[in-house]
């Protein structure tokens, strides 16, 4: 079965700077997706992002890019230029393709930008 | 509608009492899923309908929690005889086949609340 690992429990950074959020994952399956979503103290879950397992290159969304190392199971979500709005928990989740499993999700990361 | 949307936004009952929460998807989405997040914790899976058979019910904790999709839309998450234990937000999700495009697209999510 598939497992997501989030280690940062929470996250601090300044307003501009550029964060790392870390996910690691594992699965024996070789088509599988990665996901990031947003959930903001109102709770709703924001999807951001996708990486499939057989793209070439890294996904980027605007000021969202995934940090995707295919060997070492990881696909980290890089946020550039902090905003105060960007302040949530964020969900790192794998969908195996071929098994049309749903959506599992790590533990989560708090990040809070700092004025 | 335009999103998922979720009723009732809160629940409260007692221990012991049943509850039906009701997820209404984005028109056209054929696959739901049902999740419930724990303070704390990231959405775990409980419930998947491709139209309107379960195609993954492994997630259901016991023989309490049941969901249907009588029409292939609205679906209804039932939970008999409540334990405090059941108290999360219970957040139901929609796809569209290819979901690396949007994602699930989740509702606000039911805060049930067992005293």
């Amino acid at each position: 079965a598939q497992k997501i690992t989030q280690t940062q429990p929470g996250m601090f950074v300044q307003e501009k700077e550029a964060v790392t959020l870390d996910c690691t994952y594992d699965t024996s399956d070789p088509s599988y997706g990665l996901f990031w979503y947003k959930q903001p103290s109102s709770g709703e879950m924001i999807f951001l992002i996708y990486q499939g397992s057989y793209d070439q290159q890294n996904a980027t969304e605007g000021r969202y890019s995934l940090n995707f190392q295919k060997a070492r199971k990881s696909a980290n979500l890089v946020i550039s230029a902090s905003q105060l709005g960007d302040s949530a928990m964020y969900f790192c989740a794998m969908i195996i393709h071929s098994g049309n499993t749903p959506l599992v999700f790590g533990k989560g990361t708090r990040l809070s930008v700092i004025a | 509608g335009a999103g998922v949307s979720q009723t009732p936004s809160n629940k409260v009952t007692e221990k012991g009492k049943y509850v039906e929460l009701r997820c209404d998807p984005i028109s056209g989405h054929t696959a739901l899923y049902w999740y419930r997040q724990s303070l704390g914790q990231g959405p775990e899976f409980l419930i998947y309908f491709q139209g309107t058979g379960a195609a993954d019910d492994s997630g259901l904790p016991n023989d309490r929690f049941f969901a249907v999709r009588p029409e292939g839309s609205v679906s209804t998450l039932k939970i008999q005889r409540t334990e405090r234990g059941d108290s999360a937000v219970y957040l139901c999700a929609s796809s569209f086949y290819r979901v690396r495009d949007y994602g699930y697209t989740f509702g606000s999510g039911t805060r049930l609340t067992v005293v």
